[in-house]
């Protein structure tokens, strides 16, 4: 069955430095999303991105993040500057249609800032 | 998107149909009701979606009423495995292609016991 894959599974960083989570979406799949959960918190939507572009973003998804799809099959998320707040899990996630139609979810990176 | 209401919790035996309610009274013509699963912090997991039909997969069955406002998710034979928080969610679709991020709330954490 194909599956959303994302790396690291756990990533530690020190509060300032620059985090780059990587996903690879499943290959037909033409949206794709992050989600974060700080733990003990809801799933929430952070960005999607479509045809080379930012589709919708949230409040949260502010100046320090952003996103990419540089080689037509990884999806990047950066975090430029991390806080201790930006701890969280971070799910990719990918789906042939736009919102939620059997959206696919990787297993998420743990990131920790300290 | 229609807001939802889920129970904070609920008990199954092993073997026994889970029926796991939500309520979604606000729920305009063109949105649908999605059904997702998060076992122990892992990525969500889709399970069914349904319009006013009931639909039923290798999954699960979605029964909605007849006035949409409400729906039930049913585990026909739940078991261990399936304890996990359940997430109802209403999404709008816009000429069959759904758009807009999922919105998940805090579920029901449903705890299948042997």
């Amino acid at each position: 069955e194909p599956e959303v894959t994302q790396t690291p599974s756990h990533q530690v960083t020190q509060m300032g430095q620059e985090v780059i989570l990587r996903c690879v979406p499943i290959s037909n799949h033409l949206y794709f999303y992050w989600y974060r959960q700080i733990l003990g918190q809801k799933v929430e939507f952070l960005v999607s991105f479509y045809n080379n572009e930012i589709s919708e973003k949230s409040e949260i998804f502010d100046d320090q993040f952003s996103v990419e799809r540089p080689d037509g099959s990884n999806f990047t998320l950066k975090i430029r500057s991390t806080k201790l707040e930006d701890s969280a899990m971070y799910f990719c996630a990918s789906s042939e249609e736009q919102g939620g139609t059997e959206a696919f979810f990787g297993q998420g990176t743990r990131l920790t800032v300290v | 998107d229609a807001k939802t209401t889920q129970p904070t919790s609920m008990d199954c035996a092993e073997g026994r149909a889970a029926n796991l309610p939500c309520n979604h009274s606000t729920i305009s013509g063109n949105e649908y009701v999605y059904w997702y699963r998060q076992i122990h912090s892992q990525g969500p997991q889709y399970i069914i979606h349904g319009l006013k039909n009931n639909e039923t997969n290798e999954m699960a069955s979605l029964i909605i009423t007849e006035d949409r406002k409400s729906s039930t998710l049913i585990l026909p034979h739940a078991t261990l495995r399936d304890t996990a928080v359940y997430y109802c969610i209403v999404i709008g679709h816009a000429g069959g292609t759904s758009y807009g991020k999922l919105t998940f709330g805090q579920g029901t954490i449903l705890t299948v016991h042997p």
